[in-house]
């Protein structure tokens, strides 16, 4: 495992209010990625960091930041939460691009009510 | 657009028997295509991964199979065991636009149930 923790695991929030999501990763991997899961859309990419200060928009980036200050951590803000962003979020790693497997964080339930 | 499509939502198969799950893709940039597994509450786990200059990678009872022409690809799980009940997801990357570090696009993924 490329020990990734998720913080929080679960976190119910009320519209309007802003949200950080955290990503720790051990491993010293390069690249870092932000997934939003969601029925009906499998998995969706938000946003994506290639190194420290490094990062970019993935296909539904829209009411999403991104920031990545140290190689391990990779945080997820929602500026202002909207119904529309709840979902499980998950981050995901790896050391190379390509075909090498992606590792996943176990998610964070969000519920903006 | 979605890129990489898989139609059946779910699949249940006999214990014993063979599992195959179908991904068709668009993007004819895409050169690395993978599987993964998902269990309820848990992030998805890699299973396998082929590359496009291929057309068969085998792993234990995971083989996928890649049709090219046919944008199309298959994960065979044999023989199917109740533990692989979970949802798979299709993923396929390309290398080639944004040096390949632009994340992977997923399929929708599928059930897969096995029956005792």
């Amino acid at each position: 495992d490329a020990g990734i923790t998720q913080s929080p695991r679960h976190k119910v929030t009320e519209t309007g209010t802003p949200v950080t999501l955290r990503c720790h990763q051990t491993e010293n991997h390069r690249y870092m990625y932000w997934y939003r899961q969601d029925p009906g859309h499998g998995l969706r990419l938000i946003h994506y960091s290639y190194g420290v200060k490094d990062t970019d928009k993935g296909e539904v980036s829209d009411g999403y930041s991104v920031s990545r200050s140290k190689t391990e951590d990779f945080l997820l803000t929602l500026e202002s939460a909207t119904s529309s962003q709840t979902s499980v979020y998950f981050c995901a790693t790896t050391p190379l691009i390509g075909g090498y497997g992606y590792t996943f964080g176990s998610g964070t339930r969000l519920t903006v009510v | 657009d979605q890129q990489v499509k898989q139609n059946s939502p779910s699949l249940s198969v006999q214990e014993g028997r063979i599992s195959i799950l179908n991904c068709d893709y668009t993007n004819s940039m895409f050169d690395y295509f993978l599987w993964y597994k998902k269990y309820p509450a848990e992030g998805p786990t890699f299973l396998i991964s082929i590359s496009s200059i291929k057309d068969k990678n085998e792993d234990g009872r995971f083989t996928v199979f890649l049709n090219k022409s046919a944008k199309h690809l298959s994960l065979h799980i044999v023989p199917s065991q109740p533990g692989d009940s979970a949802v798979y997801f299709c993923a396929a990357s390309a290398s080639n636009t944004g040096g390949g570090a632009d994340g992977l696009t997923f399929g929708k993924g599928t059930h897969l149930i096995i029956q005792p």
